[in-house]
């Protein structure tokens, strides 16, 4: 069975610290990668989706970056944090051929 | 531009109490429509997919069906482990790596015993 793990949990960073969240799946191939946040109140917003490793597409422009070293891992980064970056941030997988999406665990981000 | 409208935001019932969440939809034509279970501090768990008009599927004590403009969430005789925020997705046709995938805000449940 398919298994995707986020670390950390959580995290309290000082504003204008860098970021790195990572994203592992087990138990597929190449599988589609997502990075969402989700704020309080609203809808969760997409912010990366990777088909293959090094392909990275940016669905809004923001002072994160994402990167695909391997194929079952994403990372989320950035080099100077924002009180705005505060936030839910959700890793998803979906098989290539598939429509569902599949979260992970999420990490609890909180920037002072 | 496509959009999905949940209501209530938050609905209170009592153990056994049936009721219906209510998730509408505009979109440029729908490939899917995704029901996910979130429990608080937790990411999302995937409940169901519709794909056309007058589609259902179940799951205990959950229904999910789907109309040509909304879908709707059948609990019936909820126990208090029901309790959580059941958020619907639709994704477009033409999206064909999920980059679309479009959430709405979520109804939060509380069953209580």
């Amino acid at each position: 069975s398919q298994t995707i793990h986020q670390w950390p949990a959580t995290l309290v960073q000082p504003v204008g610290s860098p970021l790195s969240l990572e994203c592992t799946v087990e138990g597929t191939s190449n599988p589609n990668l997502y990075w969402y946040r989700q704020a309080a109140g609203r809808g969760l917003q997409l912010l990366f989706y990777s088909v293959g490793i090094g392909q990275i597409s940016s669905e809004v422009p923001q002072n994160l970056s994402a990167s695909r070293p391997q194929d079952r891992q994403f990372i989320l980064s950035s080099k100077k944090l924002l009180l705005s970056d505060s936030g839910f941030y959700l890793c998803a997988w979906r098989y290539g051929a598939g429509d569902e999406q599949f979260f992970g665990p999420g990490t609890r981000l909180t920037v002072l | 531009e496509d959009q999905v409208t949940q209501s209530p935001e938050a609905l209170r019932l009592q153990e056994g109490e049936s009721s219906s969440l209510n998730c509408s939809y505009t979109v440029s034509g729908l490939r899917g429509l995704f029901w996910y279970r979130q429990d608080p501090g937790k990411g999302p768990e995937f409940l169901f997919t519709l794909y056309s008009a007058g589609e259902e599927k179940e799951k205990e004590r959950l229904k999910a069906t789907l109309t040509k403009k909304e879908s709707f969430l059948h609990i019936t005789a909820p126990k208090p482990e029901d309790s959580a925020t059941y958020l619907c997705a639709v994704q477009a046709r033409w999206d064909n790596y999920g980059q679309n995938f479009v959430f709405g805000p979520g109804t939060r449940l509380s069953v209580l015993p």
